[in-house]
């Protein structure tokens, strides 16, 4: 399967725990996201790489997250000092330079914080 | 006020039905508009772009209203296949690039 891949699918921890996602996108896809969906929501953009680089962060993304694309392949999203907040789907998504806007979606990371 | 609002139904329709759905948007200066699918528990997908003149793909046209900053879907022919979430999806011009600002979405069930 060539799609968009995240690890963990499920994530269950208690509140403040720190937790790390992984994201492995479309192996040509230079652009990589992060969003957060909630039930009854659509995606909500969290941060966005080019590369390596973090073009751009969503006020969503408060100091408690950091993301990173070291070698701009795949990216970890982490969250420290969980909250009951946190609670959600984590979206990937990657897509090509020129069709920045057909993204393609991995199946998320659902999070429970208890 | 959302950037991108929906009304998220759900629209309940017999298969074979038309069902339209529509979506308001507020930042005037996005350009790039979109509908994006999600099944139950599944990764959103996209579906089709919307360009001003309106397109068709299929079962499915788009629309869009830069006047009115108004975007509708309209599905012929409803399948039981079609039942899922769909997305309103619009760009929102930023710092470094274009963002892809989501709709809560609309849900649709399409009964046999």
């Amino acid at each position: 399967d060539t799609g968009v891949s995240q690890d963990p699918r499920h994530k269950i921890t208690k509140r403040g725990q720190n937790v790390t996602f992984r994201c492995d996108p479309i192996s040509e896809h230079n652009r990589l996201y992060w969003y957060r969906q909630t039930l009854g929501q659509g995606p909500e953009f969290l941060t966005y790489f080019q590369n390596e680089a973090q073009l751009e962060k969503s006020r969503l993304l408060s100091d408690r997250f950091s993301a990173e694309r070291p070698k701009g392949s795949f990216s970890t999203l982490e969250i420290q000092r969980t909250e009951q907040g946190d609670s959600a789907m984590y979206l990937c998504a990657s897509s090509f330079r020129d069709r920045i806007y057909e993204q393609y979606f991995g199946p998320g990371t659902r999070l429970t914080v208890t | 006020r959302k950037e991108v609002e929906q009304d998220p139904g759900p629209f309940n329709v017999p298969e074979g039905a038309t069902v339209a759905f529509n979506c308001t948007y507020s930042n005037s200066a996005s350009q790039s508009f979109f509908w994006y699918r999600q099944d139950c528990r599944k990764e959103p997908k996209l579906l089709m772009s919307v360009y001003s003149s309106g397109n068709e793909d299929g079962r499915f046209t788009a629309q869009l209203n830069r006047a009115s900053q108004y975007i509708s879907l309209l599905i012929r022919d409803s399948k039981l296949s079609d039942s899922a979430t769909y997305l309103c999806v619009v760009n929102r011009p930023g710092n470094a690039g274009n963002m892809l600002t989501f709709g809560g979405g609309t849900r649709l069930m399409v009964k046999p």
